[in-house]
């Protein structure tokens, strides 16, 4: 089955403390990407990849960091993590690097930092 | 602001109406997308409208395009209480922009 996947699907931290979350597809698309999405702002992109090692900011990338070693997977690493990190997380991948085609999303993590 | 903004921000109808919703943005676009979010889980993608296009077509959906007034509107006939989600909007920007906007979304309820 084509999908995107995502781990953890929730995920309750502390102030400062590194964590990962995973992003992998099935699909051979050439393009992934995070975003964040918060009540009332609607989805903001954090980060993206056109391909292996080819990596750049979106609109909200203070605070992640990425890194696209293969294909499939798309981690978004969060250093020290901070409050207002706390958001509900989507990766997503489409095929190809021009947006006539339509992305597919992972099925979300659910992020709080204390 | 954001590029695309979706109206109403809510909208609650009985199984059988339809529903109509609303997307405005800023700037010129290549094309324009809608999703469908069921509560807490991961969007879908439902239609792509083309800037030449002035209407699409799938199923009970048809999508809507005014580029001279920078808007879309997404019609769901017949409605199920299965459509109840929210949904949004994304444009991507012309001028070999590649990146999907997205604005914040109609929360659609359908009671049976």
């Amino acid at each position: 089955e084509a999908q995107v996947t995502q781990n953890p699907r929730y995920l309750i931290t502390v102030t400062g403390k590194k964590l990962t979350v995973t992003c992998s597809q099935n699909m051979n698309h050439e393009y992934m990407s995070w975003y964040r999405q918060d009540p009332g702002l609607g989805l903001r992109q954090i980060y993206y990849s056109m391909n292996v090692e080819v990596t750049d900011k979106g609109d909200v990338p203070e605070g992640y960091k990425v890194s696209r070693k293969e294909k499939r997977n798309f981690p978004l690493i969060l250093e020290s993590p901070s409050p207002n990190q706390t958001s509900l997380y989507f990766c997503a991948s489409r095929e190809g690097q021009d947006s006539y085609n339509e992305q597919f999303f992972g099925p979300g993590t659910r992020l709080t930092v204390l | 602001s954001q590029q695309g903004e979706e109206d109403p921000q809510a909208l609650s109808i009985q199984e059988g109406e339809n529903a109509t919703m609303n997307c405005s943005y800023k700037t010129s676009i290549n094309n324009l997308q809608w999703y469908r979010q069921n509560s807490g889980r991961g969007l879908v993608h439902l239609i792509l409208i083309r800037s030449n296009e002035r209407e699409k077509h799938s199923g009970r959906l048809r999508v809507t395009l005014d580029t001279s007034k920078k808007s879309s509107s997404l019609l769901i006939t017949a409605s199920r209480a299965a459509d109840t989600a929210s949904y949004f909007c994304a444009t991507r920007l012309s001028g070999g922009y590649n990146k999907l906007i997205f604005g914040a979304g109609t929360r659609l309820a359908v009671h049976p």
